[in-house]
This record gives structure tokens, sequence and C-alpha cells, in this order.
């Protein structure tokens, strides 16, 4: 059965740092990934999805995502944190017609 | 309207109630899903709609939970009798595509939710 892991429920980093958002999913054959973020007391919002045609994937924000087959990975990053950026964050994988949701990682921004 | 919305937003029951939980889709969508978001975790997919025909309610927990959606447009999640355990937010989300179309058509749009308490 396909599934996505999502490795730490909270993350925090300082403003202007380096945002690293993990994700691991578990497939046998090719997956199609996605991210989504939630802001609070906001539905959810697609960030970015992998669907084969290229390993690197830019989203909105200046999010991207790096699909990688040999570690089974598809961490979230973005060069540059920004206040607006504290928000939810899920990785899934489509099933369709349903998306298989991860646990979900918070992100929070310091100062 | 401009994306999907749910009403309410919040819902209080006591144990017991029954309560209908309404989806509006975006105007023009074919499907229409329901997942559940229990605190801390990720949405559980539990039924999809195409049009008006309920395709898969696999992910229902029993069958105190049913959904309709008469007209192929607004669904309406019910729970009757409800219990503690179903407190939880429950999402809709919609799509301009079958629940099984080709995996780039799949993009599923989310409403806000509505957050169910049973006291």
């Amino acid at each position: 059965a396909q599934s996505v892991t999502q490795l730490g429920s909270h993350v925090s980093v300082s403003e202007g740092a380096l945002v690293l958002l993990r994700c691991n999913y578990s497939s046998s054959v090719p997956p199609y990934l996605f991210w989504y973020v939630q802001y609070p007391n906001q539905g959810l919002q697609l960030l970015l999805k992998y669907t084969s045609a290229a390993t690197l994937v830019k989203g909105i924000n200046g999010f991207e995502a790096e699909f990688k087959k040999s570690e089974t990975s598809f961490h979230l990053t973005k060069p540059s944190a920004h206040m607006s950026d504290a928000a939810e964050y899920f990785c899934a994988v489509i099933v369709p017609p349903k998306i298989i949701f991860g646990s979900g990682t918070r992100l929070s921004i310091r100062p | 309207g401009a994306g999907v919305s749910q009403s309410p937003r919040y819902k209080v029951t006591k144990r017991g109630q029954d309560v209908a939980l309404r989806c509006d889709p975006i105007s023009g969508h074919v499907s229409l899903y329901w997942y559940r978001q229990a605190l801390g975790q990720g949405p559980e997919f539990l039924t999809y709609f195409n049009y008006e025909a309920q395709q898969d309610k696999s992910g229902l927990p029993n069958d105190r939970f049913s959904a309709e959606r008469p007209e192929g447009s607004i669904s309406t999640l019910t729970i009757q009798r409800t219990e503690q355990r179903d407190s939880a937010m429950y999402r809709c989300a919609s799509s301009p595509s079958p629940g099984l179309a080709a995996i780039g058509d799949n993009e599923q749009f989310f409403g806000p939710g509505t957050r169910l308490t049973v006291l």
C-alpha cells in the first residue's frame, strides 16, 4: 500500500533560514506526490506536485521539492523562511481517487 | 463561488444527536470528496462522488455515517447518534475531473472544514 511518512511533527527555524521539511514515501509503483499547506482557519492549499515530469518541482511561495527515488524521499525546501510561512504542511500521495496524507509538520518561524 | 465552502464552520453537539455537515463545491466540479482530520493528523478519506453517484465509501467508519449529493452539486455528510470519538475536523474537497481521471488532473480543492465537537 502506498503511504507517506513525515519526520518531525514540529519544525522551528529563524526568519531567513533554510526550511527543510522531510517526507518519505512507500510505493511499489512510481508515486504521484504532493505538498499541501494549511494556514490557520483555512483550507488545504496545494503547494506543489510531482507527476514524474521533472524530479525538482517548484511550487508557490518560493517552495520546491526534489523527488529522489533512491532515497524514496520528497523533501520540501525553501532557501529563506518568512514569517508568513508559519503553517502546517502535509505531504501526500495520490491513490486514485483518494489522497493519502502524512501526519503533518507544523512550521514555526522565529523572528 | 470562488472556492469550496462548508457550513457550519463549527458545530458543538451532545452525544446521541444527529448532525448534518454541508459542502458547496466549486461550481461545475465533477467530483466531491469528504475527509476527516483528527487533531495532529492528516486528513483521512471518507467517501467521494462523481456527479450525484457515490463511488467509494470505503472510508466511512461505520453505518452511522452517510453522505449524499442528490443533484450533483451540494453534498451533505450526516452522522447519526454522534459519539465523542466523532469529534474532528471534517473537510470537503472538489475536483473538476472524475475521481479516476488521469493523475495530472487529480487536483483537489479543499474547503475550510467543519470542526465538530461532540460533548
